[in-house]
């Protein structure tokens, strides 16, 4: 595809669900960024893949969220127990492994727990 | 990522030239200055980026000073489209991890 796609575009879940959201990339990009924002917050930071490299989970808020990559391309946030804080939209980003070269954002999943 | 600081919120009016500053004092020298925008209910989108000289593209330019501590992003003829939250932000040249900070609100006043 032409950019960064993420599905579903629209998540409501019950209070201790698990929930899965995908990131498909921009191909060859092997950066890939997952953030999250509440409502009229800024974006939060949660994990940070580069290719093969461990990721940067310094940003994840807690041991409910969790986030893999396969293959260096589609990767996967998963949300487990849900709870109505996790209530946000979560954003994914790709780069190539440059620091000259900018991130493509998808347009985000809205996660509602209701 | 090297710390930026950016005012809350900044109004302009339609026409006219919007000026917004970042300070980013701890920049090390081969790390670039990014610029992006978040327009309500979207996606961050970019903007522009640079590493010591001035830049300009078709949305905006960036001037950056001579001791790179700090820039400014110019949108020339701001418009009403304009109004969204601008991040500048200096991603660690190590790893390019980006981290964003709190940005400026522009509103684009007719």
């Amino acid at each position: 595809g032409a950019g960064v796609s993420q599905s579903p575009s629209n998540k409501v879940t019950e209070k201790g669900k698990d929930v899965e959201l995908r990131c498909d990339p921009i191909s060859g990009h092997t950066a890939l960024y997952w953030y999250r924002q509440s409502l009229g917050q800024g974006l939060e930071f949660l994990i940070y893949f580069q290719g093969n490299s461990a990721p940067d989970k310094s940003g994840l808020p807690s041991d409910r969220f969790s986030a893999e990559r396969t293959g260096g391309s589609v990767s996967t946030l998963t949300i487990q127990r849900t709870q109505q804080e996790d209530s946000a939209v979560y954003l994914c980003a790709s780069s190539s492994y440059r620091g000259d070269t900018e991130a493509f954002f998808g347009q985000g999943t809205r996660l509602t727990v209701v | 990522d090297a710390k930026t600081t950016q005012p809350p919120s900044m109004d302009c009016a339609e026409g006219r030239a919007a000026n917004l500053p970042c300070n980013h004092s701890t920049i090390s020298g081969n790390e670039y200055v990014y610029w992006y925008r978040q327009i309500h209910s979207q996606g961050p989108q970019y903007i522009i980026h640079g590493l010591k000289n001035n830049e300009t593209n078709e949305m905006a330019s960036l001037i950056i000073t001579e001791d790179r501590k700090s820039s400014t992003l110019i949108l020339p003829h701001a418009t009403l489209r304009d109004t969204a939250v601008y991040y500048c932000i200096v991603p660690r040249w190590s790893n390019n991890d980006m981290r964003f900070g709190a940005g400026t609100r522009l509103t684009v006043k007719p």
